[in-house]
């Protein structure tokens, strides 16, 4: 199976500043999507982000981006202007064997005013 | 709302009980998938369906878990004989054929006492 690896269990941020959240994940596969999805307490995880292997430029959602390094199998996500909203758990999860997510084990993010 | 709905929220059982969860997806939607994810963990896989067939089944689907989806529409995982370890959060997704992105219900907590 392939694994998706998230060191940074917690991490925190002040209000309108900019945190970044690591992931690296282990494939054989030329072209996959990578995700970032969030899960904010008590409510459903939602998707915040997705990459296509394929394209060199990196993804934008408003204030989320990402910095994909395929070589380095390196698909961090950016945070810029953070909001309370934010604060949340935040995965980051790569297509196993067909659709199915394999999940890294999360970053709580915590949003200070 | 036509998000993914799943009931019941939570669910208490005592060990040796049989639960059944339900879970419907956004109206058209083709795909369903099952997942399990426990406190401090992000999502593990358990089962796909595309309509009516089940795909794809982890190893983590032992004997005593079952999932249906009759008609492809909503879909029901069952946990015969329960035991503490099957204390979880379980979530059901889906997504329509063709796309990468996976909707989340809320989820249903199981507590096995």
């Amino acid at each position: 199976a392939q694994t998706v690896t998230q060191s940074q269990p917690e991490m925190s941020v002040q209000e309108a500043e900019t945190v970044t959240l690591s992931c690296t994940y282990d494939t054989s596969e030329s072209d996959y999507y990578l995700f970032w999805y969030k899960q904010p307490p008590s409510r459903q995880m939602i998707l915040v982000i997705r990459q296509e292997a394929y394209k060199q430029q990196n993804a934008t959602e408003n204030r989320f981006s990402v910095n994909f390094q395929k070589a380095a199998k390196s698909f961090s996500l950016k945070i810029s202007d953070s909001q309370l909203g934010d604060a949340a758990m935040y995965f980051c999860a790569y297509p196993d064997s067909g659709y199915a997510l394999n999940f890294g084990k999360g970053t709580s993010l915590l949003v200070t005013p | 709302d036509t998000g993914v709905s799943q009931n019941p929220r939570h669910k208490i059982t005592k060990r040796g009980q049989n639960v059944t969860f339900r879970c419907d997806p956004i109206s058209e939607h083709n795909r369903l998938y099952w997942y399990r994810q426990t406190l401090g963990q992000g999502p593990e896989f358990l089962t796909y369906f595309q309509n009516e067939a089940q795909l794809e089944k982890s190893r983590l689907l032992s004997d005593r878990f079952s999932a249906e989806r009759p008609k492809g529409s909503f879909s029901t995982l069952e946990i015969q004989r329960t035991e503490q370890g099957d204390s979880a959060m379980y979530l059901c997704a889906s997504s329509p054929l063709g796309s990468t992105e996976a909707f989340f219900g809320q989820g249903t907590r199981l507590t096995v006492v």
